[in-house]
C-alpha cells in the first residue's frame, strides 16, 4: 500500500515553462488536495477535489490548474511557471473532507 | 477566515525534557490535526483530535473545543522529535484545512 505518491521529488524550471506535478493515491479516497509550503509559513491550499470530476479553488489558486478524471489521480499543472511559484508542493488525500488527511512526501520546485 | 496561532514559535530542549505546544484558533472547528514535519520535509500525522484527549506513546494531545485551543505534549523528548509541528483546522462544512505557521522544535543531545 503506497499511500500518496508524488512525482517528481525535485524539479527545476525556467520562467515560462509548463509542467505537471503528479499525485496518485491507492486508498480509494474521495478527497484530494494540493498545498504549497513557503519558508516560515504553514501550508496553503491551492486546489482541492471532493471526488472524480469535481474540483474547486483553495486559498492561492492563481497560476495553477487541476483536473480529477479518476479517483486515484489529481495532477497539478503550472501553465507558465513564475519565480513566485518556487515552493514545496504537497498533495494530500482523505476518505472525505471531514476525515484526517494523509500527505505525500512533497515536490520541491525551483523556477529560475 | 479562521485564524490559527501556534506558540511558542521556536523551542529548544535538552534530550529527556518535557514540552507543551499550543494551538489557538479563532472559530469553532470540526477537524483538528497535529502534524510533525521531520528534517527531510515529510509530514507525519500525529493526531486527529477535534475534541478530547488522545495518547500515542510519549505524545499526547488535548483539544478543548469550547475554549478554542489544543495542546500537544511531548514527554521525555528525543533528538528524533526535532522538526516543525503544525496544527491545522477545518470549520463547519468548509473543505479547507487551515494551517498554523508551525513550531520549530530542536532537541539537543
Amino acid at each position: 500500500n503506497a499511500g500518496v505518491t508524488q512525482t517528481p521529488k525535485f524539479q527545476v524550471l525556467k520562467t515560462g515553462q509548463s509542467m505537471t506535478l503528479q499525485c496518485a493515491q491507492d486508498m480509494n479516497h474521495e478527497y484530494m488536495s494540493w498545498y504549497r509550503q513557503d519558508p516560515g509559513m504553514g501550508l496553503r491550499l491551492i486546489h482541492y477535489s471532493v471526488g472524480a470530476g469535481i474540483t474547486d479553488q483553495g486559498e492561492v489558486p492563481n497560476g495553477y490548474n487541476v483536473s480529477r478524471s479518476t479517483t486515484e489521480d489529481f495532477p497539478l499543472r503550472l501553465l507558465s511557471a513564475a519565480p513566485s511559484q518556487t515552493s514545496v508542493y504537497f498533495c494530500a488525500s482523505s476518505p472525505n473532507s471531514g476525515q484526517p488527511q494523509h500527505f505525500g512526501d512533497g515536490t520541491r520546485l525551483s523556477i529560475l | 477566515g479562521i485564524q490559527v496561532e501556534q506558540s511558542p514559535p521556536d523551542l529548544i530542549l535538552q534530550e529527556g525534557a518535557n514540552s507543551t505546544l499550543r494551538c489557538n484558533f479563532s472559530d469553532s472547528v470540526n477537524n483538528l490535526q497535529w502534524f510533525h514535519q521531520n528534517p527531510w520535509g515529510q509530514l507525519i500525522n500525529l493526531f486527529y483530535i477535534p475534541s478530547g484527549t488522545k495518547q500515542n506513546g510519549r505524545l499526547s494531545a488535548t483539544t478543548v473545543a469550547t475554549e478554542r485551543y489544543s495542546l500537544l505534549y511531548i514527554s521525555s523528548s528525543q533528538t528524533t522529535d526535532s522538526g516543525v509541528y503544525f496544527c491545522a483546522v477545518k470549520t463547519g462544512a468548509n473543505s479547507k484545512l487551515t494551517f498554523g505557521k508551525g513550531i520549530t522544535l530542536s532537541v539537543r543531545p
